[in-house]
C-alpha cells in the first residue's frame, strides 16, 4: 500500500546536538511539506518542496534545513540552533496538480530534548 | 487573529449524540480539509471540500465559500470517533493552514 513513513516514531535528543528526521513516500507525490505541533497550537509549516532539488521556508524554519534529493524522501534536521526543538513533527505530501487527491500524513515523530 | 478558527476547542458527548464542529476562515482558499488525529498523533484525512456537502458514512461536511464557514457533523456517534479533529485550509502556495483542532470525547 502507499504511504508516508516517519522514523523514528520517538525520538530524544541532548541538547546541542543535531537530529535527522525521516520521511519516506511511495505515492509519486510532487510536493512534501513538514509541519511541527505544539500543545494547543494548530500546524505550523517549517519547510515545503514542490519538486526535486527545491523547498522552500515556510513560517517557522529558523533552526531548520531540509533536503529533496529524491522524489521519494525530504528528510528533516533539526539543528541546535532551534531554541525550543521539543514538539510533534508531522510530514505530508500531496500531488498539487491533481488537487482532489488530497494530502497524505505520515504517523509523526515526537521530539524531546534532554 | 488565526487565519482558520474552530470552535469548541473541547466538546464531551453522550454516545449517540449528533455532533457539530464548525470552522471559519478569512483567507481565499482552493480547498477546506477535515482531518482527524487520534491521540497517536497519525492524522487521516476525511474530506476535501471546496463546495457544497460530502458524506462518508456517519461523517458529513459542508462548506459554503460566500460565508467562508464549514461545518463537520458526526452522526450517531460513537465512543471510537473520540479524536481531535482539525480543519485546514488550502494556501496559495499549497500548503495547509491549520486552526487548532476541536478534542472530541464521546462517553459510552
Amino acid at each position: 500500500d502507499g504511504g508516508i513513513t516517519q522514523s523514528p516514531k520517538y525520538l530524544f535528543r541532548k541538547e546541542g546536538q543535531n537530529v535527522t528526521l525521516s520521511c519516506e513516500q511511495n505515492l509519486n507525490h510532487d510536493a512534501m511539506y513538514w509541519y511541527r505541533q505544539d500543545p494547543g497550537q494548530g500546524l505550523r509549516l517549517i519547510y515545503y518542496s514542490q519538486i526535486v532539488n527545491d523547498f522552500q521556508k515556510g513560517d517557522i524554519a529558523e533552526g531548520y534545513s531540509v533536503s529533496r534529493e529524491k522524489k521519494e524522501s525530504f528528510p528533516l534536521t533539526v539543528t541546535s540552533a532551534q531554541k525550543n526543538p521539543t514538539a510533534f513533527y508531522l510530514c505530508a505530501s500531496s500531488m498539487p496538480s491533481r488537487a482532489f487527491y488530497g494530502y497524505t500524513f505520515g504517523s509523526g515523530t515526537r521530539l524531546t530534548v534532554v | 487573529k488565526n487565519e482558520v478558527e474552530q470552535s469548541p476547542q473541547n466538546l464531551t458527548a453522550q454516545e449517540g449524540e449528533f455532533i457539530t464542529i464548525n470552522c471559519s476562515y478569512s483567507v481565499g482558499i482552493s480547498a477546506l480539509h477535515w482531518l482527524q488525529q487520534h491521540p497517536g498523533g497519525g492524522i487521516v484525512s476525511l474530506f476535501m471540500l471546496s463546495s457544497g456537502k460530502k458524506k462518508h458514512g456517519r461523517l458529513i461536511a459542508t462548506i459554503n465559500i460566500q460565508e467562508k464557514h464549514s461545518s463537520l457533523h458526526i452522526t450517531a456517534s460513537h465512543p471510537r470517533d473520540s479524536a481531535v479533529y482539525i480543519c485546514a485550509v488550502s494556501g496559495s502556495q499549497g500548503n495547509l493552514i491549520f486552526g487548532k483542532g476541536t478534542k472530541l470525547s464521546v462517553k459510552p
